[in-house]
């Protein structure tokens, strides 16, 4: 069975600081994952996906994301972080498209 | 272009009532999926479609149904609202093979 796991609840940092959003997934074959970025009363916006090929991403607001088969992992990290960034994050892996339960990230000044 | 499409966007419900959700996509997507968020859980899949005339289900069924009679429409259905579907609903569509999702801007359900 597939399933993701968000073992961060919630995260503060600092504006300016790094960030490293964590996702681990279980799937049977090949795993097609997702990041996606909620912002409060809003729908979900697609911040980067890995099909195939290299293992770095790049997505959208200067996200990356590493996919890493022997850890089963697929690592959210952004180099500074921005005030604009506090929001919800999404980690999805594809067969169904089955989410983990998110990580709040909240920004401080 | 719209893209996915829910009506209503919210909806207060009294206990036992029934009512249904639309989703509607025009990017002539196969496959279609319906979610709920509740704070802390993320979003868990309801149930979902693959084609038109086919519905599966999900993570969490119960309570709900779902029909596509129409490739760009997906349904879902409460026949006995309890408060424990008050949540926020989530629908979604995309092509066959490995590609990304759509999610319409949701629909926010009370139910009372």
């Amino acid at each position: 069975a597939q399933s993701v796991t968000q073992p961060d609840i919630h995260i503060t940092v600092s504006e300016g600081a790094s960030l490293e959003l964590r996702c681990n997934y279980s799937y049977g074959a090949t795993p097609y994952l997702f990041w996606y970025v909620q912002s409060p009363g809003q729908g979900l916006q697609l911040l980067l996906k890995y099909f195939s090929g290299d293992t770095l991403v790049q997505g959208i607001k200067g996200f990356e994301a590493e996919f890493k088969r022997s850890q089963s992992s697929f690592n959210l990290r952004k180099p500074s972080v921005h005030w604009s960034d506090a929001a919800e994050y999404f980690c999805a892996v594809q067969g169904n498209l089955i989410f983990g339960k998110g990580t709040k990230l909240s920004v401080k000044p | 272009n719209a893209g996915v499409t829910q009506t209503p966007k919210f909806r207060v419900l009294k206990t036992g009532q029934s009512m249904t959700l639309l989703c509607a996509q025009d990017m002539n997507h196969e496959y279609m999926y319906w979610y709920r968020q509740d704070p802390g859980m993320g979003l868990r899949l309801i149930h979902y479609s693959v084609g038109e005339g086919t519905t599966a289900k999900g993570e969490v069924p119960d309570g709900y149904n779902v029909s596509r009679l129409k490739k760009q429409n997906f349904l879902l259905g409460l026949e006995s609202a309890a408060p424990s579907q008050t949540s926020v609903y989530f629908c979604a569509s995309r092509s066959p093979g490995w590609t990304e999702a759509f999610f319409g801007q949701g629909t926010r359900l009370t139910v009372v």
